[in-house]
């Protein structure tokens, strides 16, 4: 069926440094979401990107819409330690537009 | 407004015993949509309700079951309780569409089950 594919799985990366993650799928999806997810907490949606090479942002946080429809990114800048946590990304299955999520990227900040 | 609250947040349950889940939605979402988190599986969408009809379901079995309410508060049950079972539960509300369906979900701090 159709899948999510997160990378990295894991990050480790200095306060302030820069962030990137992305998703792909073997099928084209119309919509794609973006969460994150603290301990203990539920996912908190982030950002929505809707339209094929749609570029939003939401603070800190860029999130892209790739041409192919096949991809998306995610990218943080400056990070600070408030940033740590899981990132999934999600999307409607396009046949009964169930979400389906990817198995998420935790982002650790060093010391 | 308060957003989608859970109860309980954490449940011990012994294997065949069964177990029933409260949501309670944004006020005004009337979609409430029910996931299973597992670290070794991720996320996985049990069923989503609308209206008290389920609208859509996911690829667990029988023993997963639901229910909505008129008020839009919704209960899961499962039966028969397996180890496997044992997860966080997450429910999640969806605003009303108007035009575009939008998909954007607000999520519960879920409800944490143990089986033993």
């Amino acid at each position: 069926g159709q899948q999510l594919n997160q990378s990295p799985q894991s990050m480790f990366i200095q306060e302030g440094e820069d962030v990137s993650m992305n998703c792909t799928s073997s099928s084209i999806f119309n919509t794609w979401l973006w969460y994150k997810q603290d301990p203990g907490e539920g996912p908190v949606l982030l950002i929505a990107l809707y339209k094929a090479g749609e570029l939003t942002s939401n603070g800190r946080l860029t999130a892209q819409f790739g041409i192919t429809r096949k991809d998306s990114f995610l990218n943080i800048s400056a990070s600070i330690p408030s940033d740590v946590g899981i990132y999934f990304c999600a999307g409607p299955m396009n046949r009964d537009d169930k979400i389906i999520f990817g198995k998420g990227t935790r982002l650790h900040i060093l010391p | 407004k308060a957003g989608v609250t859970q109860t309980p947040r954490y449940l011990i349950k012994t294997r065949g015993q069964q177990v029933t889940l409260s949501c309670s939605p944004i006020s005004g979402h009337r979609s409430v949509s029910w996931y299973q988190q597992t670290p070794g599986q991720g996320l996985q969408f049990l069923f989503e309700y609308f209206s008290e009809t389920q609208r859509n379901k996911g690829n667990f079995p029988g023993r997963f079951s639901g229910r909505q309410f008129s008020n839009s508060r919704s209960e899961m049950n499962v039966s028969t309780l397996e180890l496997g079972d044992s997860a966080l539960y997450l429910c999640a509300s969806s605003p009303p569409q108007t035009g575009t369906t939008t998909y954007e979900q607000y999520f519960g701090p879920g409800t944490r089950l143990t089986v033993t």
